[in-house]
């Protein structure tokens, strides 16, 4: 089945605590992001890349770093988090661009940092 | 930088009646896709409108692109409880970088 898995699905933590968010898809996609979502503010991207070893910021990524050495995974590092990066994260995929070609999401991770 | 904006934020709707929601972009978009995210999920890809004043449907389910390419609607006929949920409008961010621009949502609540 063509899937995005995200781990752990849940989270809570501490300040300054180093976490690291997993996110893999089996659909063999160039394109992989991460998005936020805060109440009333829609989906904002933190991070995305294009292939393996290229990645860009998105809207808001401080606080934030990825790495994307192989082409299926695409984790979502938090080095010091911090009460205000509580949020639902999204890791998503598209074939090649995001501009045109449907997103798949993974199901989420909901983390709280205290 | 690119805004989309989406309104309502919130609509409650009486099973049965139609409602529309609105997507506007504050730039011309080269295409406009639409997400269906249900409580407690993950967004769900609906649609892609690509040409100017292009009308797709999807059962009860209407979507256009506005002639210059800045704004887009759904409207929804006879909404049913399982229209519950929340559903964005995403747009290019402009010729830089290969990125969607995400609307703050309609969150659709459904009397029954």
């Amino acid at each position: 089945e063509a899937q995005v898995t995200q781990n752990p699905r849940y989270l809570i933590t501490v300040t300054g605590k180093k976490l690291t968010v997993t996110c893999s898809q089996n659909m063999n996609h160039e394109y992989m992001s991460w998005y936020r979502q805060d109440p009333g503010l829609g989906l904002r991207q933190i991070y995305y890349s294009m292939n393996v070893e290229v990645t860009d910021k998105g809207d808001v990524p401080e606080g934030y770093k990825v790495s994307r050495k192989e082409k299926r995974n695409f984790p979502l590092i938090l080095e010091s988090p911090s009460p205000n990066q509580t949020s639902l994260y999204f890791c998503a995929s598209s074939a090649r661009d995001s501009r045109t070609d449907t997103q798949y999401f993974g199901p989420g991770t909901r983390l709280t940092v205290l | 930088g690119q805004q989309v904006m989406q309104i309502p934020q919130y609509q409650h709707v009486q099973e049965g009646e139609d409602f529309t929601t609105y997507c506007n972009s504050s730039t011309t978009l080269s295409n406009i896709q639409w997400y269906k995210q249900r409580p407690g999920g993950h967004p769900v890809f609906l649609i892609q409108l690509v040409k100017s004043g292009e009308v797709k449907k999807q059962k009860r389910l209407t979507f256009q692109f506005g002639e210059a390419k800045k704004n887009s609607s759904l409207h929804i006929t006879a909404t049913q409880t399982t229209d519950v949920g929340t559903y964005f409008c995403a747009g290019p961010a402009g010729a830089a970088g290969n990125k969607l621009t995400f609307g703050g949502g309609t969150r659709v609540l459904v009397k029954p």
